[in-house]
């Protein structure tokens, strides 16, 4: 069954403070793996794709990268504007669906 | 690129009656559009699947008859919640992909969510 969970759930951090956020992952045939943004009472922002494992993709203070398990998401120096929820998904190659984490609401302080 | 809209970004509406929300793609072509629905503090749930002049697909427990879906054009699927209750009260976000400059997107890219409030 496909499935992804991602972890914390909640996480708070100080500006500047680095951290990861986890999404694990099982699904039949990967075809890709994205990550999005969410602000309260607004749909989700597209940040990136990964395909492979060892692949790696970079904006700003966030990178994510990718195994053939999981995939983090690290955000380097965060600032109050980062503060959000994000969303691991993955697209299935046997539903052609995209499934979703249940999603890390990041707070940081100033 | 890939910009999703929708329309109205919030309605009000009394139980009993329909509302139809607007989803279009900008400025890419979508050959597919989704319909999702999200409750407070829930990630997405999929509701159905629509290819551009094709009839929905509907995720199990999704009442087709309730929540009707067109896609008649490569920019615009639209939503219809038939007579309304409060418990359709939530937040919709469709999403879309499909052809830009000739290559096929892999991502879903989202409009910015109407929510619906049924009194």
């Amino acid at each position: 069954e496909d499935q992804v969970t991602q972890s914390p759930e909640a996480l708070r951090l100080q500006e500047g403070e680095s951290s990861s956020l986890n999404c694990s992952y099982t699904v039949s045939g990967l075809r890709g793996l994205f990550w999005y943004r969410q602000d309260p009472g607004k749909g989700p922002e597209f940040l990136f794709t990964l395909y492979s494992a060892g692949e790696e993709k970079e904006k700003e203070r966030l990178k994510a990268t990718l195994t053939k398990k999981e995939s983090f998401l690290h955000i380097t120096a965060p600032k109050p504007e980062d503060s959000a929820t994000y969303l691991c998904a993955v697209l299935s190659g046997n539903t052609g669906k995209l499934i979703f984490g249940q999603g890390t609401t990041l707070q940081v302080k100033p | 690129g890939a910009v999703v809209s929708q329309h109205p970004s919030w309605v009000i509406c009394k139980s009993g009656t329909s509302v139809k929300i607007e989803c279009r793609s900008l400025d890419f072509q979508a050959t597919t559009m989704f319909w999702y629905r999200q409750f407070p503090k829930q990630s997405l749930m999929l509701m159905a699947t629509s290819n551009e002049g094709s009839k929905a697909t509907y995720e199990q427990g999704v009442e087709k008859d309730k929540f009707l879906i067109n896609h008649a054009s490569l920019t615009l699927s639209t939503l219809t919640v038939t007579s309304a209750h409060p418990e359709d009260s939530s937040f919709y976000i469709c999403s879309a992909t499909g052809l830009a400059g000739g290559a096929a997107y892999n991502e879903q890219f989202f409009g910015p969510g109407t929510r619906l409030t049924v009194l």
